[in-house]
């Protein structure tokens, strides 16, 4: 599975737009790009997942340029609730093993 | 909203105890899986199942065992506990095909004395 790489940390006030980067420049074609978030103590929570197009849901967009070297997790408007550790994971059929690697990811503090 | 579960969420056991952490998930998925977390750092695999019957060892080696005889059980066993296998673990299991998400449990914390 391809490797991801994404800030250890980052701010932003609350309310306003957080943008957590993700680069994944060894994506193949059939690699899917999940993002999944971890508050303190609890196990990760699935936020969204995308192949190719941009994907929105009730809780984030995604933006996945169309080289697919990269993307961008948008929490439009973020609280003091999306605090967390939020991981980006490339997954899919060349491993053959269907693991998920959860790396450092990026600790987002959302400040009041 | 997932449904899996895991228990005990918090325990507290002294050395060369035996322990089996528990983890139950009512979605009818085939994968299961046990990461391993300290506080602050990496989700490590330490053992996963593709089915019934299947079980094999994850990225982070681990003394501990696990058994799939029904497809919604995925019990994880430490025959002698240390001091060194404090830690969270974290049970997980998804559906087949790779768009498929991987859905976790509340995590069981364990700490050995």
């Amino acid at each position: 599975d391809a490797k991801t790489t994404q800030p250890p940390s980052m701010d932003c006030a609350e309310g306003r737009a957080a943008n957590l980067p993700c680069n994944h420049s060894t994506i193949s074609g059939n690699e899917y790009v999940y993002w999944y978030r971890q508050i303190h103590s609890q196990g990760p929570q699935y936020i969204i997942h995308g192949l190719k197009n941009n994907e929105t849901n009730e809780m984030a967009s995604l933006i996945i340029t169309e080289d697919r070297k990269s993307s961008t997790l948008i929490l439009p408007h973020a609280t003091l609730r999306d605090t967390a550790v939020y991981y980006c994971i490339v997954r899919g059929s060349t491993s053959g093993t269907y693991k998920y690697i959860f790396g450092t990811g990026t600790r987002l503090k959302v400040l009041a | 909203e997932a449904d899996i579960y895991q228990t005990p969420r918090y325990l507290v056991i002294g050395t060369g105890k035996k322990i089996t952490l528990e983890c139950s998930q009512t979605m009818g998925h085939d994968k299961m899986y046990w990461y391993q977390q300290d506080p602050g750092m990496e989700l490590h695999l330490i053992h996963y199942s593709y089915g019934v019957n299947s079980t094999e060892k994850g990225d982070l080696s681990s003394e501990s065992t696990v058994s799939r005889i029904r497809t919604e059980h995925f019990p994880l066993t430490l025959e002698s506990a240390r001091p060194s296998h404090t830690s969270q673990y974290l049970c997980a299991s998804s559906s087949q095909g790779f768009g498929n998400t991987i859905y976790f449990g509340e995590g069981s914390w364990l700490t050995v004395v």
